[in-house]
């Protein structure tokens, strides 16, 4: 069974990074089963994807986020990063790291992560 | 861009039917995958591929998708169904993922 855990700083100030870490237990991120992505979920709001990433191509991100999104993989620590640049008080969310095939249907989501951006 | 159109709201009775629509240009044309998501948990994938239920979900919830409607039906509606659901697509001509703004069910 793939479970997935999100980490990170749960707080980060204003103009500056934001990074998760989703680590992956159950199975091998390198495996080609799944599609690694990201989506958040500002409090009270619905849910809006982030991007994500194969093990092989480039990433695909959300185009409101492009400019300042990456997300990578690192097949030797079964982990996979968020970094969003430039964080703004808009950025303040729940951010989920979920394993999805490639139109976007996944079973497998971690618990979350709160992130609040605030000086 | 893409935009999918869901009902703030919906509220049925216990043991009725709900029926929570989503609505985009040509949608029937698209995958459409429906998410519950209880208050303070993760979103639960209840309908893949138009009509698909993953292992167990139950027969209750069913999916339907033609035209520029989908749609996710819930049968003889129970108390632990009261959530949020979201539908979504892949938006294949520009490669993002689009979800609609999500139905609060209310089980009255």
């Amino acid at each position: 069974q793939v479970q997935l855990q999100e980490s990170g700083p749960g707080l980060v100030r204003p103009s500056q990074t934001l990074t998760l870490t989703c680590t992956v237990s159950g199975g091998s991120i390198g495996s080609g089963t799944y599609y690694w992505s990201w989506i958040r979920q500002p409090a009270g709001k619905g849910l809006e994807w982030v991007g994500r990433i194969y093990t092989s191509g480039s990433p695909n991100y959300n185009p409101s986020l492009k400019s300042r999104v990456t997300i990578q993989l690192d097949t030797s620590k079964n982990q996979f990063s968020l970094k969003l640049t430039s964080v703004i008080a808009a950025d303040t969310a729940v951010y989920y790291c979920a394993g999805m095939d490639y139109y976007g249907s996944g079973t497998h989501w971690g618990q979350g992560a709160q992130v609040t951006v605030s000086s | 861009s893409y935009a999918l159109t869901q009902p703030p709201s919906v509220s049925v009775a216990p043991g009725e039917t709900a029926r929570m629509t989503c609505g985009g240009n040509n949608i029937g044309s698209k995958s459409v995958h429906w998410y519950q998501q209880r208050p303070g948990q993760a979103p639960l994938l209840v309908i893949s591929y138009d009509s698909d239920r993953p292992s167990g979900i139950p027969e209750r919830f069913s999916g339907s998708n033609s035209g520029n409607t989908a749609t996710l039906t819930i049968s003889g509606v129970e108390a632990g169904d009261e959530a949020d659901y979201y539908c979504h697509v892949w938006e294949s001509s520009s490669d993002y993922l689009v979800f609609g703004g999500g139905t609060k069910l209310t089980v009255l």
